[in-house]
């Protein structure tokens, strides 16, 4: 059964800092790896989607790597702004669904 | 334009009742889902439907019944309703009839049905 994790669970910093958010999961055999934002009272925006195959992604200031092997990803947020804050979701692709983790709490102080 | 909207945003009611969600997509999408996101903030799917035709139907109690009139609805009807399902329900779609799982497919979700079951 695939099990996914996120730490840290939440996480606060100051407007600037670049930072990384931890992803990780228990069975490597995935199709794909994707990185949602949640945002209060709204639906997810998919952000960025890393397939099997690939190592990372980047979109703007956010870069997805994924290590399939050791069942790891990190989503690298550079220059972090107030506008970043939401609670950033986790999820692996195999079958025909997806997996998601509990998520990570990030709020940027300005 | 709302890509995957639900109805309605928030719902109470009292245990035993009966009550449906409603989801609409404008995308021309193939394939709708119903996610379950529980107080711990896991979300988990719960059905998907491809061109009206159940997918997936993970082990969810058979008081939740789906119903897909065409590709663009699919609502979510619940039964005797408990303490239990007091959750947030999300809506999703996506193009093709994989979950999300192909290379470059990506699911679009709805705001979210905040049920609570008193």
């Amino acid at each position: 059964k695939q099990e996914v994790t996120q730490i840290p669970a939440a996480l606060s910093v100051p407007e600037g800092e670049n930072l990384v958010l931890n992803c990780s999961f228990t069975d490597s055999a995935i199709y794909n790896l994707q990185w949602f934002r949640q945002d209060p009272g709204k639906g997810l925006t998919s952000l960025l989607l890393i397939q099997s195959s690939q190592r990372e992604q980047t979109s703007g200031r956010l870069n997805a790597s994924l290590d399939k092997s050791s069942g790891r990803s990190t989503l690298y947020i550079a220059a972090s702004q107030p506008g970043d804050s939401a609670t950033y979701l986790c999820a692996v692709g195999r079958g025909n669904k997806l997996v998601f983790g509990a998520g990570t709490i990030l709020r940027v102080k300005s | 334009d709302t890509a995957v909207s639900q109805t309605p945003k928030y719902l109470v009611t009292q245990m035993g009742n009966d009550k449906s969600i409603k989801c609409e997509q404008n995308l021309g999408h193939d394939t709708m889902y119903w996610y379950k996101q529980d107080s711990k903030k896991f979300l988990k799917i719960m059905f998907s439907y491809n061109n009206k035709e159940l997918i997936i139907n993970e082990t969810v109690p058979n008081r939740f019944s789906p119903k897909s009139p065409d590709k663009a609805h699919l609502n979510l009807h619940i039964n005797s309703l408990e303490l239990g399902d007091s959750a947030v329900y999300f809506c999703a779609s996506s193009q093709a009839g994989t979950g999300g799982t192909t290379t470059n497919e990506k699911l679009f979700f709805g705001s979210g049905t905040q049920l609570s079951v008193l």
